[in-house]
């Protein structure tokens, strides 16, 4: 079974830009999480979705936003970049949103 | 303070050095519980996966958790180079987790030959 994809692996944006992120979850897995890893602050819960709904919500912004697709497919916003949000991306599947979530290699965002 | 506590290290050790990484959590209503192994520039890639207390052996890694002191351990025996790591436990609640897994700082593992 093919993994967890994330497109794009790396980007550099500038202050103010937006961004959106993609991510295929292995197939079969209704849900997607996503997480934000810096130095400082580790991983961090962003959001999930199951069946193009977002159930769960950790303590971002409101810049930061996503979707999910019929095929599972999600991805994830960030509008109007601000320095701090320069980070490694990470999404995770899971069949339901059970415990047993598979991570993505990430995309890389780099904000100048 | 942080729901999950880790000791960030870093920890040195020689090969075929016996490993103990620890946690530990504030949250009581935690009942699942994984560690991650994640290389530079890779995304984490479960390790173990245990429910509530108890241990759970795979190959040269060994969970433990102990619900009562809020404590959670992964042992790796027998060390090699390769195991040189950022380890990260992580937990949730089934309840309210919905796809949330509480992480714990990381812990960077360096297995010299």
């Amino acid at each position: 079974k093919a993994g967890v994809t994330q497109t794009p692996r790396y980007l550099i944006k500038t202050r103010g830009q937006q961004v959106t992120l993609s991510c295929s979850p292995i197939s079969g897995h209704r849900s997607v999480s996503w997480y934000q890893q810096t130095p400082g602050q580790g991983l961090q819960f962003l959001f999930e979705y199951f069946s193009e709904t977002q159930r769960n919500k950790g303590n971002f912004p409101g810049r930061f936003s996503g979707r999910q697709f019929s095929n599972s497919r999600s991805e994830m916003n960030v509008s109007t970049l601000e320095l701090g949000d320069s980070a490694l991306y990470l999404c995770a599947s899971s069949l339901s949103g059970s415990e047993t979530q598979y991570f993505g290699p990430g995309t890389r965002l780099l904000v100048l | 303070q942080k729901e999950v506590e880790q000791d960030p290290g870093p920890l040195s050790v020689p090969e075929g050095a016996i490993v103990s990484l620890n946690c530990t959590y504030s949250n009581s209503a935690f009942q699942y519980f994984m560690w991650y192994r994640q290389y530079s520039r890779k995304g984490p890639e479960l390790l173990m996966y245990t429910y509530s207390s108890g241990n759970k052996e795979d190959g040269r890694f060994t969970a433990q958790v102990d619900k009562s002191s809020k404590y959670i351990s992964l042992f790796i025996r027998d060390s090699q180079p390769s195991d040189s790591a950022t380890y990260l436990c992580a937990m949730s609640a089934r309840a309210s987790s919905y796809g949330k897994l509480t992480f714990g700082q990381g812990t960077i593992l360096t297995v010299h030959p």
